[in-house]
């Protein structure tokens, strides 16, 4: 297995409803960042949270890191259309500006 | 101010051909990251580089495959003598001075 693994795999909601998705991962991180893909384009950067912070928003987003269990849940509130695509955790253990460690991603689809 | 730019979009190769990626960072940034994609996966760090430096190349393959970052011009990833196996698409990341990765929309290289 891997570091940063997302669950759940997929996620189908309707419109208006609340989106949680979980990333767990293995090693000591310098921080965890969020990202958002759709289908065949690149990733667009969401959030980065810091190893000593427990939680952070932006927008309808919200992170929370727990490092003692080594996760973290990306919270979508008010989902609309346009959030269906798949969301990566990517965490970076080294010092700024190395590698980041990818999971497999969680595809939601939200449903008008 | 652009964001990271990458050429060509799709690229087609037969197999024992060679591969060039091209990547222009955003303006300002002096470190670039390549990524793998395969289909239905996350991304998998290949290399980071600064200019005129690699500084990891622990995801590269050890054989084929090459990357620079000359002091002028785009990072390049190169691909030597191709196989169907390559087919994926490669996404390259700058950052600055903050832990921040922005993709690029990334190269979707097929070898038939």
């Amino acid at each position: 297995s891997q570091q940063g693994e997302e669950d759940p795999q997929a996620l189908s909601i309707q419109e208006g409803e609340n989106a949680t998705m979980n990333c767990s991962y293995k090693t000591s991180i310098n921080n965890l960042q969020w990202y958002r893909q759709n289908s065949g384009r690149g990733l667009v950067h969401l959030i980065l949270i810091r190893s000593n912070e427990r939680e952070k928003h932006s927008g309808r987003l919200r992170v929370t890191l727990d490092t003692s269990k080594k996760s973290s849940s990306l919270l979508i509130t008010a989902s609309r259309a346009a959030d269906t695509a798949s969301y990566f955790c990517a965490t970076d253990a080294g010092t700024s500006g190395s590698r980041l460690t990818f999971g497999e991603g969680t595809q939601l689809t939200v449903n008008p | 101010n652009a964001g990271v730019m990458q050429n060509p979009r799709h690229l087609v190769r037969r197999r024992g051909q060679e591969a060039r990626l091209r990547c222009s960072p955003m303006k300002g940034h002096s470190h670039v990251y390549w990524y793998r994609q395969l289909p239905e996966e996350g991304l998998k760090f290949m290399v980071y580089l600064q200019k005129e430096n690699i500084i990891d190349e622990s995801g590269m393959p050890k054989e084929r495959f090459s990357a620079e970052f000359p002091k002028e011009g785009p990072s390049i990833l190169r691909i030597q003598q191709v196989v169907r196996g390559d087919s994926a698409a490669y996404f390259c990341a700058s950052s600055g001075a903050g832990e921040t990765q922005y993709f690029g929309p990334g190269t979707r290289l097929l070898v038939l």
